[in-house]
C-alpha cells in the first residue's frame, strides 16, 4: 500500500521567504509527527499531531514555525521568513497511537540561500 | 526518555553478520530498546524493538543484557544494501497518553563491503 508521502521533495527559498511543506500520512494514521534533521545529525521532534489537534509542538525552534492538520489527515509545516539555519531534511512519520511503530516519509530537503 | 550511547561507525563484509552495540545505562523499567535505520536519502525505517527478552524477526535479531544497560542489533548477513546509519532509541511504551515521539541521537553509520 501507499506510504507517507511528502511534497515537494526537494525546496530551494531565499532567505526571508516563507515555504510550506506538506505531508500525505498513511490513511487511516491517527498519529502525526513532524521531524527535523539536519546535515551529519539524526532527526529531531518539531511537533505532533493526534487527529486535527496538535499536543505537543515543544520542538518547533522558533515562532515562525507552524503546523496545522485541519481535517486530521493532510498535514502542512510552514516556515515563515526563512533564514539560513532553518536548511535541512524535513521528515514526516505517521503511526496509531498504540503502535511501535512509525512510518517515514522520504523527507523534504530545503535549502535557504 | 534514557540515554543512548553508540559508535560512530563500524564495517562489515558482505554475507557476514554484522552487530551493532549500545549503551543505554539509565534505562527504566518501563523503557524500550528501538532500532530504526536511514539508508542514505530516505526516511527512517524501524527495525525491532524489545523490553528485556531476546527478539528476533525477518530483519534482525535483537539482544538485551540481564540488566538491561545495553543491547545489540544483529544483522545475520550483512548484504551491501544494509548499508546505512544504525540508530537506537529508548523510550517508553506507547499507549495511553504516552504518544512515542521518538528521541535520534547520532547513531552508527554501518558500511557494508563486498
Amino acid at each position: 500500500g501507499a506510504g507517507v508521502s511528502q511534497s515537494p521533495r526537494y525546496k530551494v527559498a531565499k532567505r526571508g521567504q516563507d515555504v510550506a511543506l506538506r505531508c500525505d500520512p498513511i490513511s487511516g494514521h491517527v498519529s502525526l509527527f513532524w521531524y527535523q534533521q539536519a546535515l551529519g545529525q539524526g532527526p529531531e521532534f518539531l511537533t505532533y499531531f493526534q487527529n486535527e489537534a496538535q499536543l505537543d509542538k515543544s520542538g518547533l525552534p522558533s515562532d515562525r514555525f507552524f503546523a496545522e492538520r485541519p481535517e486530521g489527515s493532510v498535514s502542512t509545516l510552514k516556515i515563515q521568513r526563512t533564514q539560513q539555519e532553518d536548511s535541512a531534511v524535513y521528515l514526516c512519520a505517521s503511526g496509531t497511537p498504540n503502535s511501535y511503530e512509525q512510518y517515514f516519509g522520504p523527507g523534504t530537503r530545503l535549502t535557504v540561500t | 526518555d534514557a540515554k543512548t550511547t553508540q559508535p560512530p561507525s563500524m564495517d562489515c563484509a558482505e554475507g557476514r553478520a554484522a552487530n551493532l552495540p549500545c549503551n543505554h545505562s539509565t534505562i527504566s523499567g518501563n523503557e524500550y530498546v528501538y532500532w530504526y535505520r536511514q539508508i542514505h536519502s530516505q526516511g527512517p525505517q524501524y527495525i525491532i524493538h524489545g523490553l528485556k527478552n531476546n527478539e528476533t524477526n525477518e530483519m534482525a535479531s535483537l539482544i538485551i543484557t540481564e540488566d538491561r544497560k545495553s543491547s545489540t542489533l544483529i544483522l545475520p548477513h550483512a548484504t551491501l544494501r544494509d548499508t546505512a546509519v544504525y540508530y537506537c532509541i529508548v523510550r517508553v511504551a506507547t499507549g495511553g497518553t504516552s504518544y512515542g515521539k521518538l528521541t535520534f541521537g547520532q547513531g552508527t553509520i554501518l558500511t557494508v563491503h563486498p
